[in-house]
Formats: C-alpha cells, sequence, structure tokens
C-alpha cells in the first residue's frame, strides 16, 4: 500500500528552528510536496522537490533523498504565525498525490 | 483573478437529504480535485477531472457523485447524505504539469446530523 508517514505533533520556541520529518512508500515517485495549513483554512504551497538535495526558499527549506524515501522541512527563525499544520503530499506512478494525514506545530513564546 | 471559489462555507444536511458542492475557478486549469479532510487527517481523494467531460475516481468515491461540463466548473454531489460524510471538503485545481502546486479553495464544512 502507499503511506507517508509524519509525527502528529511538535512544539518549538519562537526564534527557534524545528526540522519536520516526512518518510513515504508509494508506487512510484513523481515529486513531493510540502503545504501549510493555518486551522479552519485551506493548504498553501511551500516547496516542490523532485530531485535530491535541498531546496531553499528564505526561512523554509525542504530536503529529498529519493533513496531513503524520506524528506524534511526545515523552518528557521519561527514565527508565531508559523503555528500550523504542514503536510507532506507525494506524487505517484499515476501522477496522483498522495497526502500524509500532516503535522501540526506548535510555536510557544 | 478570484483563483478557486467554493460555495457553500458551512451546511447543515439531515440524514438522506442530497446537496451540491460548487467549485469554480477562473485559472483556466485542466485538472481539477475534490478531497475531504477529516479531524486530524490528511486529505482524501473523492473524484478528479483531466478536463471538461472527463471525471475519474479517487480513493473514497462512495456516496458521491461529480461532473464537469466546463473547464470552470466541478460540482461534487452528494445523494443521499451519512453521518460519515461530516467532513471538511476542499475544492482544487492545478495546471497541465504534475510539479505544479494544486491551488485550494477555502472549503466546505459539512455537518450531517
Amino acid at each position: 500500500g502507499q503511506n507517508i508517514d509524519q509525527p502528529t505533533e511538535m512544539t518549538a520556541t519562537e526564534g527557534a528552528i524545528v526540522q519536520i520529518n516526512c518518510t513515504y512508500q508509494t508506487s512510484g515517485f513523481n515529486g513531493l510536496f510540502w503545504y501549510q495549513q493555518h486551522a479552519g483554512e485551506a493548504p498553501t504551497f511551500l516547496s516542490y522537490n523532485v530531485l535530491d538535495g535541498l531546496e531553499e526558499k528564505g526561512r523554509f527549506s525542504s530536503f529529498l533523498s529519493r533513496s531513503k524515501g524520506y524528506s524534511y522541512l526545515l523552518l528557521k527563525e519561527l514565527q508565531m504565525k508559523d503555528s500550523a499544520s504542514y503536510l507532506c503530499a507525494v506524487t505517484d506512478s499515476n501522477y496522483q498525490l498522495i497526502w500524509g494525514a500532516g503535522t501540526k506545530l506548535i510555536i510557544k513564546p | 483573478n478570484a483563483g478557486v471559489t467554493q460555495t457553500p462555507k458551512f451546511r447543515i444536511l439531515k440524514i438522506g437529504q442530497s446537496m451540491t458542492l460548487q467549485c469554480t475557478q477562473d485559472m483556466n486549469h485542466n485538472y481539477m480535485y475534490w478531497y475531504r479532510q477529516d479531524p486530524g487527517m490528511g486529505l482524501k481523494l473523492i473524484y478528479y477531472s483531466v478536463g471538461a467531460g472527463i471525471t475519474d475516481k479517487g480513493e473514497v468515491p462512495n456516496g458521491y457523485n461529480v461532473s464537469r461540463s466546463t473547464t470552470e466548473d466541478f460540482p461534487l454531489r452528494l445523494e443521499l447524505a451519512a453521518p460519515s460524510q461530516t467532513s471538511v471538503y476542499f475544492c482544487a485545481s492545478r495546471g497541465t504539469s504534475e510539479a505544479e502546486t494544486q491551488y485550494f479553495g477555502p472549503g466546505t464544512r459539512l455537518l450531517v446530523l
């Protein structure tokens, strides 16, 4: 079957760095997305990785290792507004997105 | 551009009632999707469409129907609502490339009592 694993919840301190991990087992791989979802709102796009390595976008970076079926999202200089759920999603061999359950990130002052 | 719009924002249905969730996008996207999201869970694909006149089932299609008569509109029909269909429903669209992000509507919160 297809499976994406993320921690259910993480807590971090304002101004710190946090790494959210995602491991996947899917039928084929055609890219991995990270989305941010604030409570009661729709998911919004953060990053896309299809090749191994690190993609950096301001305070957010995303890393992919296809051989290990592993990705992480790194958030630096955490702000209170970063409190949200972070969803990992993989495009499978049928070009459908398979979604993880999301990681709820709680930022404390 | 309004992006992806959904109506209604919130609805309460009685068991056995029917309703249509509306979804419209103005980005000329061929691909459109309907998801449901239960509390603390990821998104589950209900139906999707790769263009006008073409629809296909996703992971959890039972109890739902869709149509795609135009590029812009992708309504989701619930027949004989059941409490298990209580959820938040998101419509999304994307362009041609699978590397492109999906753009989501604001969601419809449905409660079936």
